[in-house]
């Protein structure tokens, strides 16, 4: 089975500067891929980035990074020079294959909340 | 490019009713979900379809029905709507990495 935890249900940062938001994982799936989720208050699903458990490199889209440490089983997303839009929920995710089905799972999110 | 579409975007039922929300994608996924997300939370697995005629439970599939007669479309059905399935509803599809999220359905059961 797979899990994601995210510890932290809440964090505020000030604008421009960068915030990390936690995420660990568990499974016993060799091949599986992380992502990380934005949710506005309009509610719509945002896509950030994807990291494949077999990359070599850290994923990065933009302002966005993830920093995946696999021995730890963390996949922290981290943004960088944060910005007043970037206010939201973010889930992080994890999708491995369960007896051949790749089924998503989301942790429970974290707040975030840019100052100006 | 449409990607997932999603309907109604709102919906108000009366206990013991029923309705089905639609899901539509055009993105040839053999990988489709129903999500339900209730306030201050992550979203959980209803259903999922691997391919046309394939579905399965997810984590909390009790009062809900899918069908997936094709690819492009997999409806979600509520029988006998209850207080407790007022909640926010996601469709998605994937390609095996990237999900491909609906704009959600606003469902409340009074």
């Amino acid at each position: 089975a797979q899990k994601i935890t995210q510890t932290q249900p809440g964090m505020f940062v000030q604008e421009k500067e960068a915030v990390t938001l936690d995420c660990t994982y568990d499974t016993s799936d060799p091949s599986y891929g992380l992502f990380w989720y934005k949710q506005p208050s309009s509610g719509e699903m945002i896509f950030l980035i994807y990291q494949g458990s077999y990359d070599q490199q850290n994923a990065t889209e933009g302002r966005y990074s993830l920093n995946f440490q696999k021995a730890r089983k963390s996949a922290n997303l981290v943004i960088s020079a944060s910005q007043l839009g970037d206010s939201a929920m973010y889930f992080c995710a994890m999708s491995g294959a369960s007896g051949g089905s790749y089924i998503p799972t989301f942790g429970r999110g974290t707040s975030l909340i840019v100052h100006p | 490019n449409a990607g997932v579409t999603q309907t109604p975007k709102f919906r108000i039922l009366k206990i013991g009713q029923s309705m089905t929300l639609q899901c539509t994608q055009d993105m040839n996924h053999n990988y489709m979900y129903w999500y339900r997300q209730d306030p201050g939370m992550g979203l959980k697995l209803i259903y999922y379809s691997v391919g046309a005629g394939i579905t399965d439970k997810g984590e909390v599939p009790n009062g809900y029905n899918v069908s997936r007669s094709t690819t492009e479309d997999f409806p979600l059905r509520l029988e006998l709507a209850a207080p407790s399935q007022t909640s926010v509803y996601f469709c998605a599809s994937s390609n095996n990495e990237k999900l491909f999220f609906g704009s959600g359905t606003q469902l409340s059961v009074l």
